[in-house]
């Protein structure tokens, strides 16, 4: 067990629809990074945030947004669904004196039908 | 163009064998991970290296700066090693760039 919580596990859900993704990082972790991992891509770096504020954006798009909150937690948003978002989500979140150490969630499942 | 490139993309192997895992990446990093995927999904983080080498149990992992490459080795490999083995690159701008993972499955 990494330390980090993700919920939920599965979603399943149809095209065009929204749904919100939760990470909860490690206690004392400031970083939280999210990935996408689908079947024909691979895993991708899509957003990561440090104390609450923006780091850095890989290949997110624009119908995804993200937020970390006060508490720390995030929450990816994903709009307009469409079926190649079918994919597994990670959550990651590295301690802040050692940023390049990450520790992974257990992922959250999303189907778009 | 891939930033990470990553070599066998599958591998099986005799329990008790010595594996090797290779990644080569075009970008300047940070640091390098290796990173573990069992079947259930999960990914556990193995080693992160930015010179030199690092030991875990029968884990190796070496990588060299100037030649931009890097080597997971498996001594004594088991059944329970099987998984997907994934090289990471944290490059400029906080940017993580992943190779496609090399499938290991041992067999008893």
């Amino acid at each position: 067990d990494s330390g980090v919580t993700q919920t939920p596990k599965h979603l399943i859900t149809a095209t065009g629809q929204r749904v919100t993704l939760r990470c909860s990082p490690r206690s004392g972790d400031l970083s939280v990074y999210w990935y996408q991992q689908s079947l024909d891509q691979g895993l991708q770096f899509l957003i990561q945030y440090y104390n609450g504020e923006e780091r850095a954006k890989g290949n997110i798009l624009e119908r995804f947004s993200a937020q970390q909150f006060p508490d720390l937690h995030s929450e990816l948003n994903l709009s307009s669904l469409e079926l190649g978002d079918s994919a597994l989500y990670f959550c990651a979140s590295s301690p802040r004196d050692r940023y390049n150490e990450q520790f992974f969630g257990p992922g959250t499942r999303l189907t778009v039908l | 163009k891939n930033e990470v490139e990553q070599s066998p993309q599958n591998l099986t192997a005799q329990e008790g064998e010595f594996i090797t895992i290779n990644c080569s990446y075009s970008v300047g990093i940070s640091a390098l991970h290796w990173l573990q995927q069992h079947p259930g999904g999960g990914i556990v983080s193995l080693f992160m290296l930015s010179s030199g080498k690092k030991k875990h149990g029968r884990l190796i992992a070496t990588i060299n700066i100037q030649e931009k490459h890097s080597s997971l080795h498996i001594t004594a490999s088991h059944p329970r090693d099987s998984a997907v083995y994934i090289c990471a690159v944290s490059g400029p701008g906080n940017q993580f760039y992943f190779g496609t993972g090399t499938s290991l499955t041992v067999i008893p």
